[in-house]
């Protein structure tokens, strides 16, 4: 199947800093990419559709202002959680559509201290 | 908007035995059903899907059923392995929605020997 890579793998950071976390279709061209957070223990919820170009479109009760997404090729999207705080601590997921079937990356871990 | 309930939420069997883990949806209109495993820490990995227009779908020891009538599916894991233990996710694809999928909640499959 298609190769999608994220990276960082992890990130620690202290509370009002900014993390950028990157997603890469290997092996295709995505116009499509998505965003998701997972809790421990719990399911992938979905934050954001990335398309290449143009804006993305964030779920309900998803900050735009605080999850920014910028899909700038057909290869690379990436996630910008600014002033992170503990509560933004999770498993961060991206995945990309290759002929109709949906990848998903290996995730990010972000800790906020 | 579409919802998905997975069951059973644990699942424990004997190595050699069968699995089945069962998902059903909400919205008819929904024509993309994927499967996913998730070991601890990774990404999900895509181990099957089936799309509205096919009732089966079988890849070695993992077979997917889909009745759009129920509006439910299925996963069949025969033969099971301690390698098979970890969560697996059913997920639905809601028609015209750019490709998103919204997620079960998830069974956790632990396969003794």
């Amino acid at each position: 199947g298609a190769v999608v890579s994220q990276h960082p793998s992890w990130v620690i950071c202290k509370s009002g800093t900014s993390v950028k976390i990157e997603c890469r279709s290997l092996d295709f061209q995505a116009t499509t990419m998505f965003w998701y957070r997972q809790f421990p223990k719990q399911s992938l919820m979905l934050m954001a559709t990335s398309n290449e170009g143009s804006k993305a479109t964030y779920e309900q009760g998803v900050e735009k202002d605080k999850f920014l997404i910028n899909h700038a090729s057909l290869t690379l999207s990436t996630l910008t959680v600014t002033s992170a705080h503990p509560e933004d601590s999770s498993f961060y997921i991206c995945s990309a559509r290759d002929r109709g079937s949906q990848y998903f990356g290996p995730g990010t871990r972000l800790t906020v201290l | 908007g579409e919802n998905v309930e997975q069951h059973p939420s644990t699942l424990s069997v004997q190595e050699g035995d069968s699995a089945v883990i069962k998902c059903t949806y909400s919205d008819s209109a929904s024509n993309y059903f994927p499967w996913y495993k998730q070991e601890l820490g990774k990404g999900p990995q895509l181990i099957i899907d089936i799309r509205s227009n096919v009732g089966e779908k079988k890849d070695q020891r993992i077979a997917v059923t889909l009745n759009k009538t129920a509006k439910h599916f299925s996963l069949h894991i025969t033969e099971t392995q301690p390698e098979d233990s970890a969560v697996y996710f059913c997920a639905a694809s809601p028609y015209n929605q750019g490709g998103k999928l919204i997620f079960g909640q998830g069974t956790e499959l632990s396969v003794k020997p």
